[in-house]
Formats: structure tokens, C-alpha cells, sequence
């Protein structure tokens, strides 16, 4: 079955450094491909996401690019505030099937 | 505001007690899901609902109920046959159903269960 693998957290870094936060999946044909965060005690809200291969998505400063070649929607963003702190899920959805989450990633960015 | 509504944001009850978490939305969307959320283990989907009086199974649905009576509301009960049912429970909609290839899924706040 479909799948996503994220990597384990936490992802601690300094105010400014860079982020990447790895996200490969495991489905047959083209699924569509997506970045949600969660900031505490709140609800998931949509990042970015990708429709197609060699796809960009991106909002406030995060990207990802859909590698069909890698299976792969690799987060980044070039310099991380302390209101960047959250919860990054990676999520695909192919066909008819509704989401497939990844297991989270938690970023914490200190001053 | 459109959004989506989840009450209370925190539930306590005692074990073998049957308890129903709202979920309402006012964003027109004919799909509805409930997911269940753990540490470490991401987001699994319970139920959804594509349309009024339909709903599927998701990936763990035993334990758990739902209806779907009206468009807005899709009440999830969490009954005493649930093993474990203390978690973070978060209700989402999206405007058309999961056929659509780039539909998107807008998050209610949670409500956060814990059974003792």
C-alpha cells in the first residue's frame, strides 16, 4: 500500500539556519504531494503541495520539489524563524484514496 | 469566519462510557473525515464521509461511530468497545470528494480526549 516515510524529529536548529526535513513515499502511478503544519495544540494546516513531477511548491519562504526519479518532497526553507517551531507532516493522496500521512517532524528553532 | 469548529477542545471521561465529539463546518464541503492523532504515529484516518447520510470506514474504525445527518455536522462517537481511546482527535473537510486528484483538506483545532 501507499506510504510516507519522514524523518525522525526533533529537528533542532538556530534562528536563521537552514531547514531540510526528508520526506520519501511509496505509491504506484503519479500521486499528488503535500506539506502540512501543525503549531501546538492546534489543528494541520496546508503548507504547499505538488501536483505533478518536477512540481515546486512553495508558501512563506518553504519549498519542495516533486521528484518522481527519488520519490521524494524534501521540505526546505533557507532561514528558519523561532515562529517556524511546529510539527511538519508530508502527505500524499493518489487515485481515489483520500490522504496518507507521514508521522510528523517536529522543528524546534531557538533564538 | 468559514471554518471548520471542533468542541470541547479538551474531553475527560471515565472508561466504559460512551462520549461524541462535534465537529461542524461551515465552509459548503460535501467530504468530511475524522482522524485519530498519537505521538510518534502520525495522522490515521477513522472515518469520512463524502456526502449527507453516506459514510466508509477508514483505516481504524473499530471503536468508533459516526453519522453524517446534515452537510455541516459529522459527530464522531468514541464508544466503550475502543481499547484505547485516549488521543488527540482532529475532524477535516474538503470541497469535493477524495477523487479529486488535487483537493485539499482544511483541519478543525482537535479535541483532545483522555479516558481514565
Amino acid at each position: 500500500g501507499d506510504s510516507v516515510t519522514q524523518m525522525e524529529g526533533p529537528v533542532t536548529l538556530s534562528e536563521e539556519a537552514f531547514l531540510t526535513i526528508n520526506c520519501t513515499y511509496t505509491a504506484t502511478g503519479y500521486p499528488s504531494l503535500f506539506w502540512y503544519v501543525q503549531y501546538p495544540g492546534e489543528g494541520l494546516q496546508l503548507l504547499l503541495k505538488a501536483t505533478k513531477a518536477d512540481d515546486k511548491g512553495s508558501n512563506k519562504g518553504f519549498e519542495a520539489t516533486y521528484r518522481k526519479e527519488t520519490t521524494s518532497f524534501h521540505l526546505e526553507k533557507g532561514s528558519v524563524q523561532v515562529s517556524d517551531s511546529a510539527v511538519y507532516f508530508c502527505a500524499l493522496k493518489r487515485g481515489y484514496s483520500t490522504l496518507t500521512f507521514g508521522k510528523g517532524t517536529m522543528l524546534l528553532v531557538s533564538p | 469566519d468559514g471554518g471548520i469548529t471542533q468542541s470541547p477542545k479538551y474531553l475527560f471521561r471515565k472508561e466504559g462510557q460512551n462520549v461524541t465529539l462535534s465537529c461542524e463546518q461551515n465552509l459548503n464541503h460535501d467530504a468530511m473525515y475524522w482522524y485519530r492523532q498519537d505521538p510518534g504515529q502520525g495522522l490515521r484516518l477513522i472515518y469520512y464521509s463524502q456526502i449527507v447520510n453516506d459514510f466508509q470506514k477508514g483505516d481504524i474504525a473499530e471503536g468508533y461511530s459516526v453519522s453524517r445527518e446534515k452537510k455541516e455536522s459529522f459527530p464522531l462517537t468514541v464508544t466503550s468497545a475502543q481499547k484505547n481511546p485516549t488521543a488527540f482527535y482532529l475532524c477535516a473537510s474538503s470541497i469535493g470528494p477524495p477523487s479529486g486528484l488535487t483537493y485539499e483538506q482544511y483541519f478543525g483545532p482537535g479535541t483532545r480526549l483522555t479516558v481514565t
